[in-house]
């Protein structure tokens, strides 16, 4: 079965630094890979796939990640913090569960906060 | 932009009554989801849903919980007699059948048991 683990279910940093989310995952077939962006009071918000194409992945906001077989590692980063990045950041896997479902696997998730 | 609807936001229900929870997956979606989060927890896999029939379920979601499609339109979770552990925010998804495919998520229902 797959799993994901995020280092650091809390990270500050200060506005104009760089964000550094960590991921790891496992699994024993090629996986799909995401991070999802989660506001206050909202759902889940897509920011970026890996889906065995380019491994530099560029997402919405500014993100990208980095899939690195080697490391099972797929982190997150954003050169520059801004205040509106503040949020909960989740990883997830997704593999063929059977029947084509590519049901989604989460991390705890790790919540970024932004200081001015 | 597309999106998946869910009614309604807050529920408060007391135990062991039945709730329904409301979804409208995105038009040209093929498979749809229900995945949960308890307060403080990881977002945790419920129900796949494809073809008018439940494709995988996790061992959360055993007898009391069941899932329909009943209009072509609508996706809707029940749980028949609610516990006070099923108080969580409940997500609703909905995915293109292309494999690697991003799932699209819904606001979220808040379910609260009393």
């Amino acid at each position: 079965a797959q799993s994901v683990t995020q280092l650091g279910s809390h990270v500050s940093v200060s506005e104009g630094a760089l964000v550094l989310l960590r991921c790891n995952y496992s699994s024993s077939v090629p996986p799909y890979l995401f991070w999802y962006v989660q506001y206050p009071n909202q759902g889940l918000q897509l920011l970026l796939k890996y889906t065995s194409a380019a491994t530099l992945v560029k997402g919405i906001n500014g993100f990208e990640a980095e899939f690195k077989k080697s490391e099972t590692s797929f982190h997150l980063t954003k050169p520059s913090a801004h205040m509106s990045d503040a949020a909960e950041y989740f990883c997830a896997v997704s593999v063929n569960s059977g029947g084509s479902n590519y049901k989604l696997t989460f991390g705890k998730g790790t919540l970024l906060t932004v200081n001015p | 932009e597309p999106e998946v609807t869910q009614t309604p936001s807050h529920q408060v229900t007391q135990m062991g009554q039945e709730v329904i929870l409301r979804c409208v997956p995105i038009s040209n979606h093929l498979y749809f989801y229900w995945y949960r989060q308890i307060l403080g927890q990881k977002v945790e896999f419920l129900v796949s849903f494809y073809n008018n029939e439940i494709s995988e379920k996790s061992e959360i979601f055993d007898d009391q919980f069941s899932v329909e499609r009943p209009d072509g339109s609508n996706f809707t979770l029940k749980i028949r007699s609610t516990k006070l552990e099923d108080s969580a925010m409940y997500f609703c998804a909905s995915r293109p059948g292309t494999a690697g495919q991003p799932q699209h998520f819904g606001d979220g229902t808040r379910l609260s048991i009393l």
